[in-house]
């Protein structure tokens, strides 16, 4: 049972490259959140899914984009990477539904835009 | 606006010592609060999570605190060890659960255990 695995772990960027970060998870949680953290700050929520086929955006979307097409993976795009969005990125996932509703974290992608 | 401050922002403590780390909140409508470690280069982990009728919950070491009236919880650990070194994030579910709860992230205590 791997929980939340992240790919890649790093990535440098030029600006105005593209790229995908996969998430997976194998818990079979229905809802799935894209996360940035940056120093003194903390964490920021992209955009979410709570299903297989669905997505929502978060606090801070723009210049981003996700597709869920399978219930296991959500995928986080940057389409013309810019500076700003230099970061590390977390993908989470959780059952969903309850008050409780706790989220396992992964390991996080560290991105570098140049 | 929804809030959350942790305090210190930094703390240093010799093994074998205890420490409590603060968090205050300024969250509406609160649904829940939890305490996160975060391991240098890891994702974050829970610890605990306590919802408004709760005021203590324990996870081995580590005990949390809730005050909801004066919207204030701690989390304290007894005995450190050299492994908890780390940063420990306070976060406040807002809303009445679901999907629309949103998860406001306090910026984290970092603590380091020095033998």
């Amino acid at each position: 049972n791997a929980g939340v695995t992240q790919t890649p772990k790093f990535r440098v960027l030029k600006t105005g490259q593209s790229m995908t970060l996969l998430c997976a998870q194998d818990m079979n949680h229905e809802y799935m959140y894209w996360y940035r953290q940056d120093p003194g700050m903390g964490l920021r929520l992209i955009h979410y899914s709570v299903g297989e086929g669905t997505t929502a955006k978060g606090e801070v979307p723009d210049g981003y984009n996700v597709s869920r097409l399978k219930k296991q993976n959500f995928l986080l795009g940057l389409e013309s990477a810019a500076p700003s969005q230099t970061s590390v990125y977390f993908c989470a996932s959780s059952a969903g539904g309850s008050n409780y509703n706790e989220q396992f974290f992964g390991p996080g992608t560290r991105l570098t835009v140049l | 606006k929804n809030q959350v401050e942790q305090s210190p922002q930094s703390l240093i403590i010799l093994e074998g010592k205890n420490c409590t780390l603060q968090c205050n909140y300024t969250v509406s409508p609160f649904s829940n609060l939890r305490w996160y470690k975060q391991d240098t280069g890891r994702g974050p982990v829970s610890l605990t999570i306590m919802t408004f009728s709760e005021n203590t919950k324990s996870n081995g070491r580590y005990t949390a605190t809730l005050d909801a009236d004066t919207k204030q919880s701690s989390l304290h650990i007894t005995a450190s060890q050299l492994s908890d070194s780390a940063s420990y994030i306070c976060v406040v579910s807002a809303g009445y659960g679901g999907a629309t709860n949103k998860l406001i992230f306090g910026t984290g205590t970092l603590l380091a255990v020095q033998p």
